[in-house]
């Protein structure tokens, strides 16, 4: 069955760089899309940025200076690299499968999510 | 980038009753539209794509309507289990935002 898993630090100090990786299982990174969502404590959902099955990517205009995605196709995994963290960027860091096929680009499977502080 | 206007930001709504929540989208996304259910500290789930498609396993109290830049969710006939936040996102060019959410709480 399908299954994403994020793995985060935890706590990051501000102005530091914070790297997230999604493993995820049945089904291959060649053919679907996989995005990050995030979640601010008591907020609503920030949609990040996309890795598709080719390998381009898509970012949030506001942070594609701050931000990158890259994958590992053998391996499964998905990366998420944020960098010159600041406070704000405090959240919970979901990634999420996308089905273009059935389902026009929304998300139908999401990994449980990891939870990032900043903070010195 | 496209904004989507979510309403409203809250609801007190009873068992049984039916409710409609509203997303307006800055600019005409074609029915390229999800909505998404979220139960406190769970991710979210996809219940409806492409603004009227239930996903799998949706029951069919939820329904998504709309076109061009105004779309809705109704749930009819609410059961305990709906409550929760509920946030529609849009898929007509990158970035995909999410709308702000509605929460739906028990009255």
């Amino acid at each position: 069955q399908v299954q994403l898993k994020e793995s985060g630090p935890g706590l990051v100090a501000p102005s530091q760089s914070l790297s997230i990786t999604c493993t995820v299982s049945g089904f291959s990174l060649t053919s679907y899309g996989v995005s990050w969502v995030r979640q601010p404590p008591g907020k609503g959902l920030e949609w990040l940025g996309v890795i598709w099955g080719d390998g381009s990517t898509n970012y949030h205009s506001a942070l594609i200076s701050r931000l990158s995605i890259s994958k590992d196709n053998s391996k499964s995994q998905v990366f998420l690299k944020l960098n010159s963290l600041q406070t704000d960027d405090t959240a919970t860091y979901y990634c999420a499968k996308e089905d273009g096929y059935r389902y026009g680009y929304a998300m139908d499977y999401w990994g449980q999510g990891t939870s990032v502080t900043v903070s010195s | 980038d496209i904004q989507m206007t979510q309403s409203p930001a809250s609801l007190s709504v009873s068992v049984g009753e039916t409710v409609t929540i509203t997303c307006r989208a800055s600019e005409n996304i074609y029915s390229n539209l999800a909505w998404y259910q979220q139960k406190q500290g769970k991710s979210p789930q996809l219940l409806v794509y492409a603004a009227t498609n239930l996903a799998d396993g949706v029951p069919s109290r939820f329904s998504g309507s709309g076109s061009g830049t105004q779309y809705s969710l109704k749930i009819n006939s609410l059961q305990s289990e709906d409550f929760g936040s509920y946030y529609c996102q849009h898929f007509w060019g990158t970035p995909y935002t999410f709308g702000g959410g509605t929460k739906l709480e028990i009255k």
